[in-house]
């Protein structure tokens, strides 16, 4: 069964901070979501990489693809309180039935 | 435009009781999806449709029924409610098979189901 981790589960930082987040899985995949979900509300898509190596870029948001297609990760720059939310990565399993990460939920203090 | 509508929003139950989770989508999407949210398990598939008239079980599919009798509207029953069930049910939409063609899933915003 392929799994999707995501690190670190909980993040609390000051806004203005950079920061990065994980997600490692324990198979290659084709391509990888990120969604971000807001308190009280259904996750929204961010973002699709597909290509091993991609990195793409939504305003302050980077994201990469790694090389090896098992991991990718988010790097906010100058994080703001409106980046507060649950992080979620998603990919196409074994089974080609979409599998979520466990989430990092971050705050950004104002 | 809409997008997913999911009702109730919150909903309390005792054991063994039963009720019916609406969700209704006005973008035309084939798949549709039911998912349970739990905290550090992620989002868990209970069933999906990928099309009207049809139905298939997903990750968690026990103590859970489901129903597509329009396109636009995926039904999600719990005939008896355990404690175990107690969970955030969110609803999805997808043009295409989103595991495979990377169709974005769209959510609505989830319905709080306390079992007591």
């Amino acid at each position: 069964t392929q799994l999707l981790e995501q690190s670190p589960q909980f993040l609390s930082i000051q806004e203005g901070e950079n920061l990065t987040v994980y997600c490692n899985s324990s198979s290659v995949f084709s391509s990888l979501q990120w969604y971000r979900q807001e308190p009280g509300e259904g996750p929204v898509l961010l973002v699709t990489v597909v290509t091993g190596g991609e990195v793409k870029k939504l305003k302050r948001l980077t994201f990469q693809f790694g090389d090896a297609r098992k991991d990718s990760s988010l790097h906010i720059t100058a994080a703001q309180p409106g980046d507060t939310g649950l992080y979620l990565c998603a990919c196409g399993g074994a089974t080609n039935k979409l599998i979520f990460g466990t989430g990092t939920l971050l705050a950004v203090q104002p | 435009n809409a997008g997913v509508t999911q009702t109730p929003k919150f909903r309390v139950l005792k054991t063994g009781q039963s009720m019916t989770l609406l969700c209704a989508q006005d973008m035309n999407h084939e798949y549709m999806y039911w998912y349970r949210q739990d905290p550090g398990m992620g989002l868990r598939l209970i069933h999906y449709s990928v099309g009207e008239g049809t139905t298939a079980k997903g990750e968690v599919p026990d103590g859970y029924n489901v129903s597509r009798l329009k396109k636009q509207n995926f039904l999600l029953g719990l005939e008896s409610a355990a404690p175990s069930q107690t969970s955030v049910y969110f609803c999805a939409s997808s043009t295409t098979w989103t595991g495979v063609f990377n169709s974005p899933l769209h959510f609505g915003n989830g319905t709080r189901l306390t079992v007591t």
